[in-house]
């Protein structure tokens, strides 16, 4: 079963403009972290943000912030002030620390930053 | 600051080939994960290893095998390479509970 659901295989955003790229999650653990990668052209997995599920505050990373709404198992990505370099494949992934400490990843997002 | 190193960067094989990709943790990471990402896809787990004992087993083909060894670094073996081999292998390490770090990843081409 999929544990990690992105909707929007892809995804345009004029530059300078902010934009959400959404991930729900699947897990009755108590215990996850939600992360979100950038992967550009090159091919290369870029951390961007982590959210731990007990954490209070939504995370932020300069210009990325994570929605966190736990209750509705939702871990939004928001870029704010999109810069042409921004356009990559972007992946949510859940972490589950109690089997195993793989990575689920979501299907990704392509994000396109139009000048 | 050190990054977890993988070689090659690319491979090219012929069908039925074997191949060995290599990975160099971070100093000090003493868990090592692999995984396969095919083209257009999500990265898929394979295997991995804490303290040199394999420690977790996701879709790995029974032709390919791993290990950790005692500096931990970390090989994956492929043998009988097939068409659909082909595909972005990540390597990443970390400590307990903490977060991953990718390397650039190996890409693999089987003609």
């Amino acid at each position: 079963a999929q544990k990690i659901t992105q909707t929007q295989p892809g995804m345009f955003v004029q530059e300078k403009e902010a934009v959400t790229l959404d991930c729900t999650y699947d897990t009755s653990d108590p215990s996850y972290g939600l992360f979100w990668y950038k992967q550009p052209s090159s091919g290369e997995m870029i951390f961007l943000i982590y959210q731990g599920s007990y954490d209070q505050q939504n995370a932020t990373e300069g210009r990325y912030s994570l929605n966190f709404q736990k209750a509705r198992k939702s871990a939004n990505l928001v870029i704010s002030a999109s810069q042409l370099g921004d356009s990559a494949m972007y992946f949510c992934a859940m972490r589950l620390p109690n089997t195993g400490n793989q990575f689920y990843f979501g299907t990704g997002t392509s994000l396109t930053v139009i000048p | 600051a050190a990054g977890v190193i993988q070689s090659p960067r690319h491979l090219i094989k012929e069908k039925r080939e074997t191949a060995t990709l290599k990975c160099y943790p971070i100093p000090r990471h003493d868990t090592v994960y692999w995984y396969q990402q095919g083209p257009g896809q999500d990265p898929q787990f394979l295997i991995s290893f804490y303290e040199k004992m394999q420690s977790d087993k996701g879709s790995i083909p029974d032709r390919f095998s791993a290990q950790q060894f005692s500096d931990y670094h970390s090989e994956l073996n492929m043998s009988s390479l097939e068409l659909g081999d082909s595909a972005l292998y990540f390597c990443a390490s970390s400590l307990p509970g903490l977060g991953y770090t990718f390397g650039s990843g190996t890409r693999l081409t089987v003609v």
